[in-house]
């Protein structure tokens, strides 16, 4: 059974530090999705990571994809207040070939400042 | 465009009612998924149809709920016998199967409550 973990589960920052939430998972996939939810809200798509090697960057957040270690990182620059929400990632399990995301467990970004 | 939509936004019901929720695609998206989210846990799949037919259903908890999608675009979730464990967000997802990346889309959400 696939498994999504992610690392921290809640992560306290103050503005204008970096810092790197880590997203394993247990089996193999090529492609890996990161979102972004509000409080209240539903998820918001950040980036689609489609290859091993695979780096996109929108403003602070930067997401890469090792999917030789399973691993996928989403790397917050210089935070802001803005970006406090919970991030999940998400997989669908053997590289794409069924239909059902499973996601990580969340990591709640709390950007003080 | 218009994105994925659900409603109603919020129900609350009693134990053992039956409840209905509906989600209206992204227009010209094939695929539609159900998932649920609990309090602090990440969506959890339920179930995907391709077109009109339910291609994978293997996350419905029990035969309690059932999910239609009859002319391959608006879907309805319905849930039979509500129990107070039922209590979640049931978010609905849309994506342009075969086509790229196959990114899901997500649609605001129905919080249901069961009291």
């Amino acid at each position: 059974e696939l498994k999504v973990e992610q690392n921290p589960l809640f992560l306290s920052m103050q503005e204008g530090k970096n810092y790197t939430i880590y997203c394993n998972y247990s089996t193999t996939s090529d492609r890996l999705y990161w979102y972004r939810q509000d409080p209240g809200k539903s998820l918001e798509s950040l980036f689609v990571l489609l290859s091993n090697g695979a780096v996109k960057q929108e403003g602070r957040l930067m997401a890469s994809l090792d999917t030789k270690a399973r691993l996928s990182t989403l790397h917050i620059t210089a935070a802001v207040h803005d970006l406090s929400a919970t991030y999940f990632c998400a997989v669908y399990p053997y590289g794409g070939a069924t239909n059902k995301l499973i996601f990580g467990t969340g990591t709640l970004l709390a950007v003080q400042p | 465009g218009a994105g994925v939509s659900q409603t109603p936004s919020n129900k609350v019901t009693e134990k053992g009612k039956y409840v209905e929720l509906r989600c209206d695609p992204i227009s010209g998206h094939t695929a539609l998924y159900w998932y649920r989210q609990s309090l602090g846990q990440g969506p959890e799949f339920l179930i995907y149809f391709q077109g009109t037919g339910a291609a994978d259903d293997s996350g419905l908890p029990n035969d309690r709920f059932f999910a239609v999608r009859p002319e391959g675009s608006v879907s309805t979730l319905k849930i039979q016998r509500t129990e107070r464990g039922d209590s979640a967000v049931y978010l609905c997802a849309s994506s342009a199967r075969g086509q790229g990346s196959n990114e899901q889309f997500f649609g605001p959400g129905t919080r249901l409550t069961v009291l």
